[in-house]
């Protein structure tokens, strides 16, 4: 029962341009939502989070929003580089309601043409 | 600090053959995660611990997978008579002990199991 669902594999964008990544998620107890990024070889990097009192959280290039009534959250990468490009993978929890554990995505992998 | 630590990086075993990793935290952080991750697929969650103790097991965590926390700190993760379906990125993340945060993942173990 996959409970967080990134329905793209895989997105291209070119430099400069804004990369949206989609997740939706089932479990109406989750309150809290990451974004992580991962290189080959590497484990997830912590990207960016929003709390479901908010719908919006921006770090520098990076924003997410949250719209709790579809149950939907997206993140804005713009502009877009090089660097950027990778694996991004969404993540949902309730706390102790959903089993203290994070529920992650199949990932979306991103790249940024130059 | 430099983070989540894990050792072996790359593990290659036989069938049947006994198999444990190490997951050194981040120092401060009470709560110890272990998370598989297969080809294509997001994380999945093993188990969890708060200092030494054991609070949440997932269904994967089949007979055959025991971990242990035993002061609290560094942490194992034993797989016994291994299988072909064990091959995966077993991955370590530790966080904080208040507060809704996310994770600091490793880098992982790679086990191919042959």
């Amino acid at each position: 029962d996959q409970q967080v669902k990134q329905n793209s594999p895989s997105l291209s964008v070119q430099e400069g341009r804004i990369s949206i990544l989609n997740c939706d998620y089932t479990n109406s107890m989750f309150d809290y939502f990451l974004w992580y990024k991962k290189y080959p070889a590497e484990g997830p990097t912590f990207l960016i989070s929003i709390s479901s009192i908010k719908d919006k959280n921006e770090d520098g290039r990076f924003t997410v929003f949250l719209n709790k009534s579809a149950k939907h959250l997206s993140l804005h990468i713009v502009p877009s580089q090089p660097g950027d490009s990778a694996v991004y993978f969404c993540a949902a929890s309730g706390g102790a309601n959903t089993g203290n554990q994070f529920y992650f995505g199949t990932g979306t992998s991103l790249t940024v043409i130059p | 600090d430099t983070g989540v630590s894990q050792n072996p990086r790359h593990k290659i075993t036989k069938r049947g053959q006994n198999v444990t990793f190490r997951c050194d935290p981040i120092s401060e952080h009470n709560r110890l995660y272990w998370y598989r991750q297969t080809l294509g697929q997001g994380p999945e969650f093993l188990t969890y611990f708060q200092n030494e103790a054991q609070l949440e097991k997932s269904r994967l965590l089949s007979d055959r997978f025991s971990a242990e926390r035993p002061k609290g700190s560094f942490s194992t993760l034993e797989i016994q008579r291994t299988e072909q379906g064990d091959s995966a990125m077993y991955l370590c993340a530790s966080s904080p002990r208040q507060g809704n945060y996310g994770y600091t993942f490793g880098s992982g173990t790679r086990l191919t199991v042959v």
